[in-house]
């Protein structure tokens, strides 16, 4: 069975701080990841993903991500926080091949202050 | 493109009452998600369609609820008889098969409250 744990629920950064979200995945074959934000009253959109290319993987809004294996970890960061990322991530993990069902992590509010 | 479109946005309905959320796709997808919302238990996958079949309806909590894609551009979630503890918001989101196109595409939710 594919899972993925996020660490921290809430996470709190200054303006201009760097922003670090955890998330570890469990899954017996390679897997797919994802992170997803929703800001308030709307749905989920996709920031980013790793599909097995590079493990360094670009998203919107400056976010990027690293697949590690020997550390079974897809942590998402941004060098400095603005404002407008206030919103909850969610990270994801799909197993590659087969069905699209994906298993969303439990999601870390992330606040920023000014 | 229109993106996946939710309806109603909001619903607000008595305890015993029948509620029928509905969702459009994005054209040509062809993957279907159901999810539920809450502060308490997060993001749940209720049921997934491919190609407007149900592959997965494992995450529907009691028979209470089902759903429906009768084609590839509509799909409902009716609740029968709706409870309090049905209150949540409701998302519908497509994708399309094909390697490197895995990203699901959410609505903008049904907020449902049951009274």
């Amino acid at each position: 069975a594919q899972s993925v744990t996020q660490l921290g629920s809430h996470v709190s950064v200054s303006e201009g701080a760097l922003v670090l979200l955890r998330c570890n995945y469990s899954s017996s074959v390679p897997p797919y990841l994802f992170w997803y934000v929703q800001y308030p009253n709307q749905g989920l959109q996709l920031l980013l993903k790793y599909t097995s290319a590079a493990t360094l993987v670009k998203g919107i809004n400056g976010f990027e991500a690293e697949f590690k294996k020997s550390e079974t970890s897809f942590h998402l960061t941004k060098p400095s926080a603005h404002m407008s990322d206030a919103a909850e991530y969610f990270c994801a993990v799909r197993t590659a091949g087969g069905y699209q069902k994906v298993t969303f992590g439990t999601g870390t509010k992330l606040q920023v202050i000014p | 493109d229109a993106g996946v479109i939710q309806s109603p946005r909001h619903e607000v309905t008595e305890m015993g009452q029948e509620v029928t959320l509905r969702c459009k796709p994005i054209s040509g997808h062809d993957y279907l998600f159901w999810y539920r919302q809450t502060m308490m238990r997060g993001l749940e996958l209720l049921i997934y369609f491919n190609n407007n079949v149900p592959i997965d309806d494992s995450g529907m909590p009691e028979d209470r609820f089902s759903a429906k894609m009768p084609n590839a551009s509509f799909s409902t979630l009716k609740i029968q008889p709706s409870e309090p503890r049905d209150s949540a918001v409701y998302f519908c989101a497509s994708s399309i098969q094909g390697r490197g196109t895995d990203t699901q595409y959410f609505g903008p939710g049904t907020r449902l409250t049951v009274l």
